[in-house]
């Protein structure tokens, strides 16, 4: 069967580093999908990957080991605002997204 | 309209009602997407549309039913509620199957 597998629940310093981790199983993979969720509110893109490696953008970067079916998202000099949820999604060989459950990500002061 | 707009925001409903919830889209995206998100589960595809007058059925269609009779727009109709349909209902679109999506800001409904 196709899963994903991601912690549900971090806690972070803000000011610090946190790694938010995600092992997925799918049919086929055509791409690996973090999205940030504040409470409340809409899913909002944050990165893809597709080849192994890291991608940075700004304070966060993501990466992918193919052959390990993992990824995980980082997010540098954490800030208050970054308390959300951080959703990991495979897509799979049919071009659907397989969604994990989220990781709620409390930043404290 | 900018980007993807959902109504209603919210709705209270009596099990056995009929209920559209609509959504549109102004960014000229060929795919839409309809999830339902609860609490403890990942994002579950319901139907999906990979262009106008196309479209498919997902993790969890039953109870379901979508049309895509132009670009913009993409209803979900329940056509008998049931409590278990209580959910998040999140709207998406993206330029093509394989393309980001980009997320609507939600129905919340409960069916009591």
């Amino acid at each position: 069967g196709q899963n994903i597998d991601q912690p549900t629940e971090m806690t972070a310093t803000e000011g610090a580093i946190v790694q938010i981790n995600c092992t997925y199983q799918t049919s086929g993979f055509n791409g690996l999908f973090w999205y940030q969720q504040h409470a409340g509110e809409a899913p909002t893109f944050l990165s893809y990957n597709v080849l192994d490696g890291l991608e940075e953008k700004g304070r966060f970067s993501s990466f992918l080991s193919r052959s390990k079916g993992y990824s995980y998202l980082l997010l540098k000099e954490l800030q208050m605002k970054d308390s959300a949820s951080y959703l990991c999604a495979a897509m799979d060989s049919n071009y659907q997204l397989i969604w994990g459950a989220g990781t709620k990500l409390i930043i404290k002061p | 309209i900018a980007g993807i707009t959902q109504a209603p925001t919210s709705q209270i409903l009596a099990a056995g009602r009929r209920m559209t919830l609509r959504c549109t889209q102004d960014m000229r995206h060929n795919a839409m997407y309809w999830y339902r998100q609860d609490l403890g589960l990942g994002l579950r595809l319901i139907h999906y549309s990979n262009t106008a007058g196309t479209t498919g059925k997902g993790e969890v269609p039953d109870g379901y039913s979508v049309s895509r009779a132009n670009t913009d727009d993409f209803p979900l109709t329940l056509a008998s509620a049931v409590p278990s349909q209580t959910s998040v209902y999140f709207c998406a679109s993206s330029d093509g199957p394989a393309d980001t999506q980009y997320f609507g800001p939600g129905t919340r409904l409960t069916v009591l």
